[in-house]
């Protein structure tokens, strides 16, 4: 079965690190391009960061300079390194197969609350 | 960049046919046909329902379709069922590898 399995998320205080990993099955991460969107009940989805196929990386503002967005062919993941937290990183993450320019397949989503 | 603006909530009876929409600006979804559509039910993932404006995923239901003009863009939903009910997220491709999502509109089935 197509489908992608998030996991690592749990309670950080603000200034830690947390690593989402983002497990897939039925098809290879590696050849396509990869998302991560976060969700928080105030302010809905929001874009976080892509992978495309041929490594090239980028980050909403956001985020950029805190996380990082990184693969491992090897286990078919997909990991997020977030460093520097702050509260307002607190949000379920959904890792997401990106087609041409729209999310074609979500994981279930990891909860990450940043406490002070 | 700012989110897109949806409304907060809309509602209809069985059967009938609701339109939501979801608004941006020329540097976004006036700029692009790539906006979609995303169905989510409480405590599950988004599950995208329309891409690239007005396309359907293989086995979607063709009571769903898309639509855009200007900066608006506009998800349609015909003969309305109970399973409907959900909340529905717009996204589009805004340049340099971004994206913006609105914040998502309530469909309740009355």
């Amino acid at each position: 079965e197509v489908q992608l399995v998030e996991s690592g998320g749990g309670v950080i205080q603000t200034g830690g690190s947390l690593r989402l990993s983002c497990a897939a099955s039925a098809f290879s991460i590696s050849t396509n391009h990869m998302s991560w969107v976060r969700q928080t009940p105030g302010e809905g989805l929001r874009w976080v960061s892509i992978i495309y196929k041929g490594s090239y990386i980028y980050y909403a503002d956001s985020v950029g300079g805190r996380f990082t967005v990184s693969r491992d062919s090897s286990t078919n993941t997909l990991y997020l390194q977030m460093d520097s937290l702050r509260v307002e990183d607190t949000a379920v993450y959904y890792c997401a197969r990106v087609s041409a320019e729209y999310f074609d397949l979500w994981g279930q989503g990891t909860l990450v609350t940043v406490s002070s | 960049q700012s989110a897109l603006t949806q409304p907060a909530s809309v509602s209809g009876s069985p059967g009938q046919t609701i339109t939501m929409s979801c608004t941006g600006t020329s540097s976004d979804i006036g700029s692009y046909q790539l906006v979609s559509w995303y169905q989510q039910h409480p405590g599950k993932a988004p599950r995208l329902i329309i891409y690239e404006v007005n396309k359907r995923p293989s086995g979607l239901s063709n009571r769903f379709s898309g639509s855009k003009s200007g900066n608006t863009a506009s998800l349609t939903i015909s003969g309305l069922q109970a399973e409907d009910e959900s909340v529905y997220h717009c996204c589009t491709y805004a340049g340099r590898s971004s994206w913006l999502f609105g914040g998502g509109t309530r469909l309740t089935v009355l």
